[in-house]
């Protein structure tokens, strides 16, 4: 089965652009959670979809926003980027059933904000 | 104070060592309680997972949970060089779509 793929594996922008990033879970997965990784504040949960739907949402401002297509991909978007946006952005994805605590993590996009 | 405290490292042992990680938490609510290893440029990969307390292991690791305490360790034993990478505890709650609430993460290298 594959893992948890995410796409771009790495992106340079600058500030006050925009950014999408993608994240395509496990197969016959429908939760998808996307949290920021960076040194000083670790890993930081920024939301989880399910069925199309945001069910939980972390303490980042509006610019951070994302959405889940019914086939259970996900984007997530960053708009107005400023220099505290440079992270490695991780996606995760939970089964259905039984533990599903479980969160299965892709390789993350590392994001530079220039 | 933070939900959950985790020792900032770096560690650094020989192999062969014993390697105690630990975590201590604030929030009685947790009750899914996981290790994760975080290799560099790699996203995290789950190791131990556990329900309230108690010990669970899976070959060279230990995991520990002392939900009165509120601390929960991993311990790894025979440390190999291949063990050299970042480790993450994480908790939930209880219910389907509880987020999970990450340590900052341990750095841990073993010496040949």
């Amino acid at each position: 089965k594959a893992g948890v793929t995410q796409t771009p594996r790495y992106l340079i922008k600058t500030r006050g652009q925009q950014v999408t990033l993608s994240c395509s879970p496990i197969s016959g997965h429908r939760s998808v959670s996307w949290y920021q990784q960076t040194p000083g504040q670790g890993l930081q949960f920024l939301f989880e979809y399910f069925s199309e739907t945001q069910r939980n949402k972390g303490n980042f401002p509006g610019r951070f926003s994302g959405r889940q297509f019914s086939n259970s991909r996900s984007e997530m978007n960053v708009s107005t980027l400023e220099l505290g946006d440079s992270a490695l952005y991780l996606c995760a994805s939970s089964p259905t059933n039984g533990a599903t605590n479980i969160q299965y993590f892709g390789a993350g996009t590392r994001l530079s904000v220039l | 104070q933070k939900e959950v405290e985790q020792d900032p490292g770096p560690l650094s042992v020989p192999e062969g060592a014993i390697v105690s990680l630990n975590c201590t938490y604030s929030n009685s609510a947790f009750q899914y309680f996981m290790w994760y290893r975080q290799y560099s440029r790699k996203g995290p990969e789950l190791l131990m997972y556990t329900y309230s307390s108690g010990n669970k292991e899976d070959g060279r690791f230990t995991a520990q949970v002392d939900k009165s305490s509120k601390y929960i360790s991993l311990f790894i034993r025979d440390s190999q060089p291949s063990d050299s990478a970042t480790y993450l505890c994480a908790l939930a709650a209880s219910g389907a779509n509880s987020k999970l609430t990450f340590g900052k993460g341990i750095t841990l290298s073993v010496r040949p």
